[in-house]
């Protein structure tokens, strides 16, 4: 079936700092692949998608590249503001089956001043 | 900027009781979610629903779980008898077309917890 496996959290960074959340996945077919952000009391958001391989999404400094030789979706930014603190969620979702999204564990990045 | 919204935000209920969460999806779209997160897993695809009739749902989604569109603007998820194992949060979304790169926008989420 299809999963996705993200990184363990909770991950802290301070200001200014480089962050990677790895996220890889398994799917059939040719997925669609997305990052979420819950940030506290909201609802999930979405950060950013690329739907083939190769692509690269990007959105507000975060990047992320569809690598279907490794099936990973590795989110990066370069520099960690306090305001990005805020559960990151992995997801796909596949063809023939576009309307239900599948979620990894999440990840809880809190930066510090 | 249109949202997803859901009431209420927190519900609490007895084993057995059935419950009714409520969303109103962005006013355009078509396409109606649920999805729930149990505290500490992954969140879960429940049910979509489309022209007033699910369009794919899951294991979890059994007879215990019902959804309506009881008029033009609320999208609701219903639980009959509800368990221990129903405590969760309950995200609700929707999206203006169904595909590949179609954004689901979702509501804050209806926390239920039942004792």
């Amino acid at each position: 079936g299809n999963s996705v496996t993200q990184m363990e959290g909770p991950v802290t960074l301070s200001e200014e700092a480089f962050l990677t959340i790895n996220c890889t996945y398994t799917a059939t077919g040719y997925p669609s692949l997305f990052w979420y952000v819950q940030y506290p009391g909201e609802g999930l958001q979405l950060l950013l998608k690329a739907t083939k391989a190769d692509d690269k999404g990007s959105n507000k400094g975060f990047e992320a590249t569809y690598r279907k030789e490794t099936t990973s979706f590795h989110l990066e930014k370069g520099s960690v503001q306090v305001s990005d603190s805020a559960v990151y969620f992995c997801a796909l979702t596949r063809s023939g089956s576009a309307r239900q999204l599948t979620f990894g564990s999440g990840t809880q990045l809190t930066v510090l001043p | 900027e249109p949202e997803v919204t859901q009431t209420p935000s927190h519900q609490v209920t007895q084993m057995g009781q059935e419950v009714i969460l409520r969303c109103v999806p962005i006013s355009n779209h078509l396409y109606f979610y649920w999805y729930r997160q149990i505290l500490g897993q992954k969140v879960e695809f429940l049910v979509s629903f489309y022209n007033n009739e699910i369009s794919e749902k899951s294991e979890i989604f059994d007879d215990q779980f019902s959804v309506e569109r009881p008029d033009g603007s609320n999208f609701t998820l219903k639980i009959r008898s509800t368990k221990l194992e129903d405590s969760a949060m309950y995200f609700c979304a929707s999206s203006e077309v169904a595909g590949l790169a179609y954004e689901q926008y979702f509501g804050p989420g209806t926390r239920l917890t039942v004792t």
